[in-house]
């Protein structure tokens, strides 16, 4: 197991598409997190899942973003009809129950928005 | 709601020297965990250092420490013998110890060059 994998590194899609992200978790880690980061600003929590639980979700997650874990595995993160303030890096993390320990993130996922 | 506050946009350090990255917090909570992870360009951030906030002693990791100081709210990374490899992004996080959220809360970060 390398780490938290996520799948594609860079997208670029037209305003309005809707586009999908995935994660792969550290395969022992059942606390799955996404966050979002602009340019020059710290990570901004998306919303978290323990297992298959979506347990919480911030406000910055409008209705267009919709996030899953099936089987507690992999994770997905769908924005429908983006639009270009979406343009963001998108990260995934993981980490075991004991909150101590912090979190291994991914590489993450670029997005632009034309 | 827990907030964190890097003051410093940017630092610079000349290689081999010591630099100091600043932290602050604020929460009501008093069990809670910090963390300092590092974002170089290639962008994946990496845990630094974290410390306990239950415990006195200042965590050490290698070259890195930290000055926690609990009734101040402060939270600073001491980079010592700085090396080139050592520049990226620096981001200052608050983790609640139990109950609440689990999220992690990041500072806005600190840019830092290490300079030949």
């Amino acid at each position: 197991d390398t780490g938290v994998s996520q799948d594609p590194r860079h997208k670029i899609t037209k305003r309005g598409q809707n586009v999908t992200f995935r994660c792969d978790p550290i395969s022992e880690h059942n606390r799955l997190y996404w966050y979002r980061q602009t340019l020059g600003q710290g990570p901004e929590f998306l919303t978290y899942f323990q297992n298959e639980a979506q347990l919480e979700k911030s406000r910055l997650l409008s209705d267009r973003f919709s996030a899953e874990r099936p089987k507690g595995s992999f994770s997905t993160l769908e924005i429908q009809r983006t639009e270009q303030g979406d343009s963001a890096m998108y990260l995934c993390a993981s980490s075991l129950r004991d909150r101590r320990h912090g979190y291994t993130f991914g590489s993450g996922t670029r997005l632009t928005v034309v | 709601a827990q907030t964190v506050t890097q003051s410093q946009p940017e630092m610079s350090v000349q290689e081999a020297e010591t630099v100091t990255l600043s932290c602050t917090y604020d929460t009501s909570e008093s069990d809670y965990y910090l963390f300092w992870y590092k974002q170089p360009p290639s962008r994946q951030m990496i845990l630094v250092i974290r410390q306990e906030a239950y415990k006195q002693q200042n965590a050490t990791e290698n070259r890195f420490s930290v000055n926690f100081q609990k009734a101040a709210k402060s939270f600073s990374l001491k980079i010592s013998d700085s090396q080139l490899g050592d520049a990226a992004m620096y981001f200052c996080a608050y983790r609640s110890a139990q109950g609440g959220s689990e999220k992690l809360v990041f500072g806005k970060g600190t840019k830092l060059t290490v300079n030949p």
